[in-house]
């Protein structure tokens, strides 16, 4: 059973141009997280999906970036025109739906490491 | 203040000795991560807790949940321990129920 999988590992993209971050959960998994750790800080929740739906994205910039998780397929983070801040190290994790009352374990990828030039 | 504050900040260690690191929370939680991070590296889960104490190879985790604390300890440490250990949580206020918060991370250094 494959791990949460991430690709890229390393992106490196121009100024203005698009970045799109993959995230393949582990099997049995319905549950994605984004999260973004920039340089030297800790990490930062971005954004919470259910196959096909959008949860909590409260954590994700207004503008310019997106994510979804359809039906089959990975999860896409995707970036437009990116910046020099969105350099970073995004990580995604999964987790199964759990029970009423019961939290399901969430597991981490690898990350996919931005860097904007 | 920081809902997760994790203390130390850095540790620097001798092969063998015991080490302890700290985490406190302000918010109700419904679980409380350990997280290992090596440098370049994916995130590796250690420990999921909400109560009492867990415990895998050289690694042991407790929660007191009454005082909003954990701590992580390793046990003769070696240098392939090092790496940033992260504490992260669960809280239970709502609209946050699925998203991890998570502290500034631990980075330990194990000298051979």
């Amino acid at each position: 059973n494959a791990g949460v999988m991430q690709n890229p590992r390393h992106l490196v993209r121009r100024r203005g141009q698009e970045a799109r971050l993959r995230c393949s959960p582990m099997k049995g998994h319905s549950h994605v997280y984004w999260y973004r750790q920039l340089p030297e800080e800790g990490l930062k929740f971005m954004v919470y999906l259910q196959k096909e739906n959008i949860i909590d994205e409260s954590g994700m910039p207004k503008e310019r970036f997106s994510a979804e998780f359809p039906k089959e397929g990975p999860s896409i983070l995707r970036i437009q025109q990116v910046v020099r801040g969105d350099s970073a190290a995004y990580f995604c994790a999964s987790s199964r739906g759990g029970s009423r009352g019961h939290y399901a374990e969430a597991f981490f990828g690898q990350g996919t490491r931005l860097t904007v030039v | 203040k920081n809902e997760v504050e994790q203390s130390p900040q850095n540790l620097t260690a001798q092969e063998g000795e015991f080490i302890t690191i700290n985490c406190s929370y302000s918010v109700g939680i419904s679980a409380l991560h350990w997280l290992q991070q090596h440098p370049g590296g994916g995130i590796v889960s250690l420990f999921m807790l909400s109560s009492g104490k867990k415990k895998h190879g050289r690694l042991i985790a407790t929660i007191n949940i009454q005082e909003k604390h954990s701590s992580l300890h390793i046990t003769a440490s070696h240098p392939r321990d090092s790496a940033v250990y992260i504490c992260a949580v669960r809280s239970l206020l709502s609209g946050s129920a699925r998203q991890l918060t998570f502290g500034s991370g631990t980075q330990l250094t194990v000298l051979p």
